[in-house]
């Protein structure tokens, strides 16, 4: 089982619509939760951090968290051709006795969203 | 992102070559992580490096491969005869020194590595 998981996609929402990406991890004790969009031969670009249960808004992003079913997903509203990018799930494992992170990311979900 | 400067931008070598790929991270960040990146996978942790100190190697391969983080000057990533199995994206990324817990990185904007 891969330590964090994706739905490779691709994904195609149409424009205006609300792209929902999801992703489940197997560390149970994971602490803290990010999600990066990677342009086509771009860097990765934080986009939402979550730590807690619950909803988290920014703008158009929303992330969901929920540690009992080891799941967080990115919901995007009113998506733009803008969107179309990789999304990069990234969690934080338990914390190492050196107090620094070191994040393991999916292989990322491929959103496309037409006009 | 912006503030994490890597360099070269693309570097191509030869089989059997060495490969020097540079970071300079944030102002203000001590802390300097290096990933690499192949076609149609997510980031893999390599290393991770204080100023002058290895912290966690466990993702870098054993052999060819080295990182340092010198008082002063740029984080380097070194890979040394370099194969085929090497061409990826490397991307270097940095976080501030306090509250580890929750750091974010910030990522470079990567060295397209390409062997021949």
């Amino acid at each position: 089982q891969k330590e964090v998981e994706q739905n490779s996609g691709p994904l195609s929402v149409p424009e205006g619509a609300i792209a929902s990406l999801n992703c489940t991890y197997s560390d149970r004790g994971s602490q803290s939760f990010f999600w990066y969009r990677q342009y086509s031969g771009k860097s990765p670009e934080l986009i939402m951090s979550i730590y807690s249960n619950g909803d988290k808004e920014d703008g158009r992003f929303t992330a969901q968290l929920n540690k009992a079913s080891q799941y967080v997903s990115l919901l995007i509203r009113d998506s733009q051709p803008s969107d179309s990018a990789t999304y990069l799930c990234a969690v934080n494992p338990p914390m190492f006795s050196g107090g620094y992170n070191k994040l393991i990311f999916g292989a990322g979900t491929r959103l496309a969203v037409h006009p | 992102n912006a503030g994490v400067m890597q360099n070269p931008r693309h570097l191509v070598r030869r089989r059997g070559q060495e490969a020097r790929l540079r970071c300079s991270p944030m102002k203000g960040h001590s802390h300097v992580y290096w990933y690499r990146q192949l076609p149609e996978e997510g980031l893999k942790f390599m290393v991770y490096l204080q100023k002058e100190n290895i912290i966690d190697e466990s993702g870098m391969p054993k052999e060819r491969f080295s990182a340092e983080f010198p008082k002063e000057g740029p984080s380097i990533l070194r890979i040394q005869q370099v194969v085929r199995g090497d061409s990826a994206a490397y991307f270097c990324a940095s976080s501030p020194p306090q509250g580890a817990r929750h750091e974010k990185l910030f990522f470079g904007s990567g060295t397209q590595l390409s062997v021949l």
